[in-house]
């Protein structure tokens, strides 16, 4: 089975400062891996997804991952931030075969300062 | 690009009564859909797996009586939270996979109010 952890609950940064969101996974099993923005009352958007090939994953609004499989990371960053990044942050898993479930981690919520 | 759409968005009911929360695949079709569910502050928590014309499958620890799943067309699933007391209220998302480009899409989430 895979479990996802976030290593982090709260980030809070300052606006224009670079952030890394941090994920680790657990898997027997090759995997597929995701971040998902979620802002209040609302469902998730997909930032960017790890499928295979480059390890390096750049994502919408800026945001870029890295796949480690020996560390098994994918931490997630962004080089500089704005007020608008306010918003909880999802890492999750899947395995890799169709129709697998998505598994989440437990989100970290990022706030953003001016 | 693919959409789901999830309705009602937001709903208040009395105990007791029961609710039916709705998913609709707009321009593709989802043989599987997966119904999670989030309380304030907290993760997605997987309650089951919906496919097209069979049993869902629940997780452990999730009630099959009293959250009711059916995914009877390619294109709609349904969740019916059956006489549903205030520890049901919670956010509810539904979600379905797409093939091709593999990926995930959800809906935008029902909140759900028991009073």
């Amino acid at each position: 089975a895979q479990s996802v952890t976030q290593l982090d609950s709260q980030v809070p940064v300052f606006e224009e400062a670079p952030v890394e969101l941090r994920c680790n996974y657990s898997s027997s099993v090759s995997v597929y891996l995701f971040w998902y923005v979620q802002y209040p009352n609302q469902g998730l958007q997909l930032l960017l997804k790890y499928l295979s090939g480059s390890t390096l994953v750049k994502g919408i609004n800026g945001f870029e991952a890295e796949f480690n499989k020996s560390q098994t990371s994918f931490h997630l960053r962004k080089p500089s931030v704005h007020i608008s990044d306010t918003a909880e942050y999802f890492c999750a898993v899947s395995s890799g075969n169709q129709g697998g479930k998505l598994i989440f981690g437990q989100g970290t919520e990022l706030s953003v300062k001016p | 690009g693919a959409v789901v759409s999830q309705h009602p968005s937001r709903v208040i009911c009395k105990s007791g009564t029961s609710v039916k929360i709705e998913c609709r695949s707009l321009d593709f079709q989802a043989t599987t859909m997966f119904w999670y569910r989030q309380f304030p502050k907290q993760s997605l928590m997987l309650m089951a797996t919906s496919n097209e014309g069979s049993k869902a499958t629940y997780e452990q620890g999730v009630e099959k009586d009293k959250f009711l799943i059916n995914h009877a067309s390619l294109t709609l699933s349904t969740l019916t939270v059956t006489s549903a007391h205030p520890e049901d209220s919670s956010f509810y998302i539904c979600s379905a996979i797409l093939t091709g480009a593999y990926g995930y899409t959800f809906g935008s989430g029902t909140r759900l109010t028991v009073v």
